[in-house]
């Protein structure tokens, strides 16, 4: 069973510039999360789908931070405009229920905001 | 809100010696429980979970924790450690998200172990 995909793996950018990731989750999963994990602390929740529709947003920072599944599978968050705190491991998880019981994690997207 | 704590920021243990990493929780109501490892450079990899039944939990890679409730504790332990088993290991709770019955991971900040040759 393929895993979690993220892309890209690394990103280097300038502030202010702005940035997409990609997530394709576990066939078959409905419920999606998107994690920020910045050096030195665990992740931190900042979306959860569930099929195409959001169920919690409430760490998002919306000024900046957007994120959608339109179709219920893959997904894309993007940061515009991006500020150097910013800089962090970007996670993509899944689950096959909303109840989140075990999430299946990718490798992250590694941004770092110069 | 639930929450973990994780009291030691790195462990090292020698090679063939026991290993544990420590975690203590806070919640209201019935604790799930969780164990990840993260690899230089890669994903959080699952190893164990608590929801109900025994105290002590059987996981990947040889790993096992001990769940107390007095002692609101989740400790990871291996009775031999591995130089493989070097990384970063983090403890989460399972807590209630701001949506209609949805529910997210707290993680703790993390525990870094290293099995000395």
């Amino acid at each position: 069973e393929a895993g979690v995909a993220q892309s890209p793996r690394y990103k280097i950018i300038e502030k202010r510039q702005s940035v997409a990731f990609w997530c394709n989750p576990i066939s078959g999963h409905a419920t999606l999360y998107w994690y920020q994990q910045i050096l030195g602390q665990g992740p931190k929740l900042l979306i959860q789908f569930q099929n195409n529709g959001v169920v919690d947003d409430s760490q998002l920072p919306k000024d900046r931070f957007s994120a959608e599944r339109l179709k219920g599978v893959d997904s894309t968050l993007k940061i515009q405009p991006a500020k150097l705190e910013d800089s962090a491991v970007y996670l993509c998880a899944s689950s096959p229920r909303l109840s989140g019981e075990t999430q299946y994690f990718g490798p992250g997207t590694r941004l770092l905001v110069l | 809100a639930q929450s973990v704590a994780q009291p030691e920021d790195q462990v090292n243990v020698a090679e063939g010696n026991p290993l544990t990493v420590k975690c203590t929780y806070s919640v209201s109501g019935n604790p799930y429980l969780f164990w990840y490892v993260q690899y230089p450079n890669r994903g959080l990899q699952f190893l164990l979970k608590y929801i109900t039944g025994d105290n002590l939990v059987k996981g990947s890679y040889g790993f096992e924790a001990e769940f107390n409730k007095s002692q609101t504790s989740f400790h990871l332990k291996k009775p031999s450690a591995l130089v493989s088993d070097s990384a970063l290991y983090f403890c989460a709770v399972r807590d209630m998200g701001s949506g209609a019955g949805s529910y997210q991971l707290t993680f703790g900040k993390g525990t870094k172990l290293s099995v000395i040759p």
